[in-house]
Formats: C-alpha cells, sequence, structure tokens
C-alpha cells in the first residue's frame, strides 16, 4: 500500500542553524501538506501546497518557514533559522484533491529537537 | 479561524466496553470531519471520516455522527479492544484542516 515517507526520523539541530525536513508524498496526490505537532499537544497545520505554490498557511508559518518541490517526488519544509520552540514532531501529508473534504495521509514524521 | 474542541482529553475503559469521543467546531464553513488515531512515535491514521452532507457513518466497530445544526460530531467506538488504545484526534476542514486536542484512549483487559 502506498505511503508518505519522510527523512530523516529524528534530527538535532543547534540553535540559529538552517534545517530541511524532507517527504515523499504518494505518487499520484497532487496536494501537500505540514503540520507540526509539540510533544504532547495537537497536530497543528502549517501550509498546504498544490501546482508549485502554496494555497493556505496558518499564522504559525512565518517569513522563517519555506515549502518547496524541488524535482518530481521530494517536498520539503525549510527553517531558516531554528528557535528553541521549533522542536516538535513535523508531519507530512498528502491528498489525491484538497484541501478540505479529501483524504489526507500522514507520514511518519521527522523529530525536530533544537538546542 | 476554525476551532475545534475535543472531549474528554483523557477515557479508560474495559474491554468490550464501548468508548465516546465528542468535538465541536466553530466555523459553519467546515465540511469535512476525520478522526485520526496516532499510536506512540507514528504518524497520524485516519480511521474515518464524514462529510457535512451526510450525518452518520459506520465502518464495522467505528461510527461517527455528525450534527451540522450544533457544529458537534462524534467518534463511537464499539466492543473496544486493546489493541484499541491510543491517541485519537478529529478535525474540522474547509480551506485548512484544525485538530482537536486529543484523547488518550485506554482500553483494559
Amino acid at each position: 500500500e502506498p505511503e508518505v515517507t519522510q527523512t530523516p526520523s529524528h534530527q538535532v539541530t543547534q540553535m540559529g542553524q538552517e534545517v530541511i525536513l524532507r517527504c515523499v508524498p504518494i505518487s499520484n496526490h497532487l496536494y501537500f501538506y505540514w503540520y507540526r505537532q509539540i510533544l504532547g499537544q495537537k497536530v497543528e497545520f502549517l501550509v498546504s501546497f498544490y501546482n508549485n505554490e502554496i494555497s493556505e498557511k496558518s499564522e504559525i508559518f512565518d517569513d522563517q518557514f519555506s515549502v518547496e518541490r524541488p524535482d518530481g517526488s521530494n517536498f520539503t519544509l525549510k527553517i531558516r533559522s531554528t528557535k528553541l520552540e521549533d522542536s516538535a514532531m513535523y508531519f507530512c501529508a498528502s491528498s489525491v484533491q484538497g484541501q478540505g473534504g479529501y483524504e489526507q495521509y500522514f507520514g511518519p514524521g521527522t523529530r525536530l529537537t533544537v538546542t | 479561524g476554525e476551532n475545534v474542541e475535543q472531549h474528554p482529553s483523557t477515557l479508560s475503559v474495559q474491554e468490550g466496553d464501548s468508548a465516546v469521543i465528542k468535538c465541536t467546531y466553530s466555523d459553519s464553513a467546515s465540511n469535512y470531519f476525520p478522526w485520526y488515531k496516532q499510536e506512540l512515535g507514528k504518524g497520524p491514521q485516519l480511521i474515518i471520516d464524514i462529510r457535512s452532507n451526510v450525518g452518520e457513518k459506520k465502518d464495522q466497530r467505528i461510527a461517527v455522527t455528525l450534527n451540522k445544526t450544533a457544529k458537534h460530531f462524534s467518534l463511537h467506538i464499539t466492543e473496544t479492544q486493546p489493541e484499541d488504545s491510543a491517541v485519537y484526534f478529529c478535525a474540522a476542514a474547509n480551506n485548512d484542516m484544525r485538530f482537536g486536542a486529543g484523547t488518550r484512549l485506554t482500553v483494559k483487559p
């Protein structure tokens, strides 16, 4: 069964450094998403992406975040200058159509630890 | 924006009993309501969903109900099993998807 994959599973970085989290969505899906989950808290929407541009973004997704689909398979989230409060699980998701009304399938997540 | 409230935050039931988790949402434009199950160290897994033109949906031991007028929806799990133990999240979506805070369900054998 096709699934969303994410790399790395765990990333440790120092405050102020740039990180890139990678995702490979399900191959026939056209909509891509990033979510964040701080330990023990709810899953929070960051951004959705379709047709090589951002469709929606939340108040969390400020100028230090960016997303890109550099090739036909990868979808990346870049955090330009990490802060301690960026420590969280980051989940990528994809859907055939979107955004509301269509099933989103989540990857296993990348645990980002900022020290 | 959309605000989703979920209750209870923790729920403990005996194996074989039913479990009910309730959510409310604020944005009347939301039209899609999925439920996700998250096991420790894994990503959320979609278990059932309902759209705003439907009042109830059932899939084996899992059912979801939606009351659009009252803006609330519920997850019902019958004949619970220990492997149902996990954190369950409701969500409401229109242009983006907003999650509830989660319910930690423990099914005791």
